[in-house]
């Protein structure tokens, strides 16, 4: 168990719709990162906060957005979703920026 | 783009041999690398990390070795396991000043046959 929790752990939905993703960081870690993964894909990185504020971002969609709240857990918030929107999406977080990170066990997303 | 290689989609070895997994790295300034194991239908798991300032590292039963001048990093997984049986990622550590943002590689299936 890496201390990561992520919900839920599978959620299915029809295009067009939102959800949102929760994450509650390892106890003390500061930085939360978001990341998808596609069937036969790797992990491709979405968003990275560090104590409430956003410090990076990569290929994250406009339909997509994410925070992070004061006691330091995040939400990712997926909306208009497609098909291709289906995946695998983790949450992981680090004490300081550069650490290892530590991932969550994922939420399942599919979009029919 | 950058991107973090490895050579062999799948790798299967018998069980009690040591398996070796590598990983081709993309920026020679990267600065700290992370091996993970994944299982199917769970998150990646932290193995082993190495800083490049060192070109080896143990853990138990596992060996990271890197190698700059080639940018290359690999696992060695001493006595392999049928527990061994995942998906191994590599990442990288680009620096970047106040952000960073970890290449992950897609990943090496090790199978282990009994």
């Amino acid at each position: 168990d890496s201390g990561v929790t992520q919900t839920p752990k599978h959620l299915i939905t029809a295009t067009g719709q939102r959800v949102t993703l929760r994450c509650s960081p390892r106890s003390g870690d500061l930085s939360v990162y978001w990341y998808q993964q596609s069937l036969d894909q790797g992990l491709q990185f979405l968003i990275q906060y560090y104590n409430g504020e956003e410090r990076a971002k990569g290929n994250i969609l406009e339909r997509f957005s994410a925070q992070q709240f004061p006691d330091l857990h995040s939400e990712l918030n997926l909306s208009s979703l497609e098909l291709g929107d289906s995946a695998l999406y983790f949450c992981a977080s680090s004490a300081v920026q550069g650490n290892t990170i530590y991932f969550g066990e994922g939420s399942w997303l599919t979009v029919v | 783009g950058e991107s973090v290689g490895l050579h062999l989609p799948t790798l299967s070895v018998q069980e009690g041999d040591n398996s070796i997994i590598n990983c081709a790295y993309s920026n020679s300034a990267s600065d700290y690398f992370i091996w993970y194991k994944q299982e199917s239908g769970k998150g990646p798991q932290f193995i082993i990390d190495i800083r490049s300032n060192m070109d080896k590292r143990q853990g138990q039963r596992v060996t990271v070795l890197l190698n700059k001048t080639v940018k290359h990093l690999s696992l060695q997984i001493a006595a392999t396991q049928p527990g061994d049986s995942a998906v191994y990622f590599c990442a990288e550590k680009p620096p970047t000043s106040g952000t960073y943002k970890y290449i992950f590689g897609t990943g090496t299936r090790l199978k282990v046959l009994a």
